[in-house]
């Protein structure tokens, strides 16, 4: 099973509307990126949140950390066309070797129209 | 201008036909990694190095090798590749030894295997 789940997978939505995409966790957040992609292209770091109840904003973007839940949420405030693409939730996993590397959702597809 | 960059953005190959896709970053950063990206399978980890020499198997190896003999550089080597290794592939890097910092994004590689 998905260790991070994203939903919803897509959305469509009429500029200027609010919208939210979700990412679950099956095990312990220590850690969770929000990263954005423009279709077939690199992925692009939008935050990151350490601690529970941890809130951070750029522009338009709101992410918070429900660490209780485990659970993140992304808010985008009055879309418009330019936040179209793929975001992609990742989550911080301690490796067998004892090392740690990130783990990605399947991402949400998100479409914006004018 | 601080980056990951890659080489080849789009490769056309027959099944057999050894390859080498280049990552190359300038920012100094010990951790490298390579993921791939599937539709309905999300990104997932094939290899990583914690520093110089350093490498490790990530979620998906097979199929793979990778050398790190110095910091910016961390090919990605398919011996014999097949159809099933038709994929996105993404390059990464990192400040510091663990994967749980913001990871850097190359611009990806298309690879399509006849």
């Amino acid at each position: 099973s998905q260790e991070l789940e994203q939903s919803p997978q897509s959305l469509i939505v009429q500029e200027g509307k609010n919208l939210t995409i979700n990412c679950t966790s099956s095990k312990t957040l220590y850690g969770l990126y929000w990263y954005k992609q423009k279709y077939g292209e690199g992925l692009i770091f939008l935050m990151m949140l350490q601690k529970g109840g941890e809130e951070k904003s750029h522009e338009k973007i709101t992410a918070k950390l429900d660490e209780k839940k485990q659970q993140s949420s992304l808010h985008i405030t009055a879309s418009q066309p330019s936040h179209a693409g793929i975001y992609l939730c990742g989550a911080v996993r301690k490796t067998q070797g004892g090392s740690e590397k990130l783990v990605f959702g399947k991402g949400t597809k998100l479409t914006v129209n004018p | 201008e601080a980056q990951v960059t890659q080489n080849p953005r789009y490769l056309i190959t027959v099944t057999g036909k050894k390859l080498t896709v280049t990552c190359s970053q300038n920012m100094n950063h010990e951790y490298m990694s390579w993921y791939r990206q599937d539709p309905g399978l999300g990104l997932r980890q094939i290899y990583y190095s914690m520093n110089v020499e350093v490498t490790d198997k990530g979620d998906v190896p097979e199929g793979y090798k990778v050398s790190r003999k110095e910091k910016r550089n961390f090919p990605l080597i398919l011996e014999s590749p097949s159809p099933n290794q038709t994929s996105l592939y993404f390059c990464a890097s990192s400040p510091g030894t663990s994967g749980r910092n913001e990871q850097f994004f190359g611009p990806g590689t298309r690879l399509t295997v006849l």
